[in-house]
């Protein structure tokens, strides 16, 4: 799991709710990720941020929101209009977004499970 | 239509068995070819990186293979042991901004 934190580790949320799931790194990366994980599916990107206090939608933002005040927190939060979003979902850091470089490892995160009851 | 697929979804070994795993990706311009293990509610670890100019790579029990050409790669497992019990991520980069394809992953079962 390298620097990277991830809390909590299992999260549940009543519809109607919104949930902020936490990632934090100390490895100095400057990009961060987020990500979705379902059953018999890759990895589906829903923000990132090649640098503080800037950030992208990736190909499943919708009902998603995100914060990068430090370059060492990269907060997520699953609004009430996210139709589904009980899934597992993962944060990486890579040391820049900028370039696909032999270099540029993305770094995971534990994950969190969220459910929604 | 996924760039990256991966192949099997899932297969099933005996402790001590080899096996090999298999990808094939569209994406272009390709930069490098990763191969993550993921186990069981955890995050993905990065097994080998693969670069253009790069037939093969070896991670201790891990070998995985690149053909650029036909953009198709494989890992290999030899003597596999039952800590090898996870899904097998195949992420494929592209010049640019450094958007990762991932595929579905492999889930390999190793039984004793």
């Amino acid at each position: 799991d390298g620097g990277i934190t991830q809390s909590p580790k299992y999260l549940f949320r009543k519809e109607g709710q919104n949930v902020t799931l936490s990632c934090e790194q100390n490895l100095n990366h400057d990009a961060m990720y987020w990500y979705r994980q379902d059953p018999g599916q890759g990895l589906r990107l829903i923000y990132y941020s090649q640098i503080v206090n800037d950030f992208q939608k990736g190909d499943i933002a919708e009902g998603y929101s995100v914060s990068r005040e430090k370059k060492e927190s990269f907060p997520l939060t699953v609004t009430s209009a996210q139709k589904n979003p009980t899934a597992f979902y993962l944060c990486a850091s890579s040391i820049e977004g900028g370039l696909a470089g032999d270099g540029n490892e993305q770094f995971f995160g534990p994950g969190t499970r969220l459910t929604v009851l | 239509k996924n760039q990256v697929e991966q192949s099997p979804q899932s297969l099933i070994i005996l402790e001590g068995k080899n096996c090999t795993l298999q990808c094939n990706y569209t994406v272009s311009p390709f930069s490098n070819l990763r191969w993550y293990k993921q186990d069981t509610g955890r995050g993905p670890v990065s097994l080998t990186i693969m670069t253009f100019s790069e037939n093969t790579k070896s991670n201790r029990r891990y070998t995985a293979t690149l053909d650029a050409d036909t953009k198709q790669s494989s890992l290999h497992i030899t003597a596999s042991q039952l800590s090898d019990s996870a899904s097998y991520i195949c992420v494929v980069s592209a010049w640019g901004w450094g958007k990762f394809q991932f595929g579905a992953g492999t889930q390999v079962v190793v039984t004793p």
